[in-house]
């Protein structure tokens, strides 16, 4: 079976910092996504991207960037973090067109000061 | 716009009654799934339905994509069944998958 770690588990930063946070799969899904899950709002779609390469913008992209060097990661860099910020972001991936298939990782728990 | 509807926003049961949670959509689409979030814990999808009826265990998601809306059933609830469940459908275009707000649920003893 396959695994899809975000790193770190927990991040804590400081007001106008650039933070990145960090995805693995090793399912060689195609598609990799990130999310932002705040109480009450659901989750949010920030980037995702198609393919190796590919960057394409969600609803919630401004204030974020994304690459995708590689197949197997995908890394979020929140560009200027905003004081009292709290929020979990989440990672996911899938197979092309195949949405049934939507792995999640655990999540990045951020916490600004 | 809150494209995902989900109802109700919680949910208190007595362990062994059955438990109803309704999603409903502000656009047609054809893909629809539910996911479950243990408090702290990580999504994971319980049920692809983009139409129809489909049961898994003691789950059963009936999806009437002509009204826009997809139910999950839980029967004969356990405590461990304790959690969040959220529900989901792909906009046209594919790939962007919306989520609603989710329905927290909690089963005592």
């Amino acid at each position: 079976g396959g695994i899809i770690t975000q790193t770190p588990k927990f991040l804590i930063g400081q007001e106008g910092q650039k933070l990145t946070l960090k995805c693995q799969q090793n399912f060689n899904h195609d598609t990799m996504y990130w999310y932002r899950q705040d109480s009450g709002k659901g989750l949010r779609l920030i980037y995702y991207s198609i393919t190796e390469n590919d960057l394409q913008k969600g609803d919630l992209s401004e204030g974020y960037d994304a690459s995708r060097e590689k197949k197997s990661s995908f890394s979020l860099t929140v560009t200027s973090a905003q004081k009292n910020e709290m929020a979990v972001f989440l990672c996911a991936s899938s197979p092309q067109g195949a949405n049934s298939d939507y792995t999640f990782g655990s999540g990045t728990r951020l916490l600004v000061i | 716009e809150q494209q995902v509807q989900q109802s109700p926003a919680s949910l208190v049961l007595q362990e062994a009654e059955n438990a109803e949670l309704q999603c409903s959509f502000s656009i047609f689409t054809n893909q629809v799934q539910w996911f479950y979030q243990r408090p702290g814990g990580r999504l994971v999808s319980l049920l692809y339905n983009p139409s129809g009826t489909k049961q898994s265990g003691r789950l059963t998601s009936t999806t009437v994509i002509k009204e826009r809306r997809s139910s999950l059933h839980i029967s004969s609830s356990q405590i461990t069944d304790s959690g969040t469940y959220l529900c989901a459908m792909e906009r046209t275009g594919g790939y962007k998958v919306v989520f609603g707000s989710g329905t927290r649920l909690l089963v005592s003893p």
